[in-house]
């Protein structure tokens, strides 16, 4: 079983949909990343949780740390959304430093 | 743009080769990291320098190694290329915020 299991694997969506991204976790963490990586291949980081709720325009990412799951919504989605969506946590090496462990990504797709 | 360099954005090269990317962070960030994805394994974490001393190691094989230069650049070296390591060599940088990353647009390695 991955140590971060994400769901869905792919996400097909209309234009102004609402869009719901699950990330699971099974390991001790600090903190939990969103990425989202556009078909060109770049990564930019949308969000780092460590606690609670976090906003970026459109964007919001939940993380409750009993339950070791997160989520990452999308409200009134675009076709400029459709990339691959990846969580990340921050746990620790058995030598005491930290590394991140991603998820194998969502692949949403959101249709004009 | 994230201020993350990294080139060559694409090297072909040959099975048993030897080949070196190089990551220019984010004026003043301190930390390199270095990522592996792959198709089939997805995003991995590779190693991590911190103002020029290797601070965490992920799953890198001993073919790989890495260094980060006194102004700050870093660079990974795979040699004895094998088929398998044709991926995408991620670099990010960090620095002020703790756990904010920054990506480069990654290293497209094929081995042929």
């Amino acid at each position: 079983k991955n140590e971060v299991e994400q769901s869905p694997q792919n996400l097909t969506a209309q234009e102004g949909e609402f869009i719901t991204i699950n990330c699971s976790y099974s390991v001790g963490i600090s903190a939990l990343h969103w990425l989202q990586q556009h078909p060109g291949g770049g990564i930019v980081s949308l969000f780092m949780l460590s606690s609670g709720k976090k906003k970026h325009g459109r964007l919001i990412a939940t993380i409750n740390i009993q339950e070791k799951h997160s989520s990452l919504h999308i409200t009134a989605s675009h076709p400029r959304d459709s990339a691959v969506y990846i969580c990340a946590v921050l746990g620790l090496t058995q030598g005491g430093s930290e590394k991140l462990v991603f998820g194998k990504g969502t692949k949403l797709t959101v249709n004009p | 743009d994230s201020g993350v360099t990294q080139t060559p954005k694409h090297l072909i090269t040959a099975t048993g080769q030897r080949v070196t990317l190089r990551c220019s962070p984010r004026s003043g960030d301190l930390s390199v990291y270095w990522y592996q994805q792959s198709l089939d394994q997805g995003l991995q974490f590779l190693i991590q320098y911190y103002n020029g001393e290797e601070r965490a190691k992920g799953n890198i094989l001993e073919r790989f190694s890495a260094q980060q230069f006194p102004d700050l650049h870093s660079e990974l070296n795979l040699s004895s290329l094998e088929l398998g390591d044709s991926a995408l060599y991620f670099c990010a940088s960090s620095g002020g915020n703790p756990g904010e990353l920054f990506f480069g647009e990654g290293s497209r390695l094929t081995v042929l």
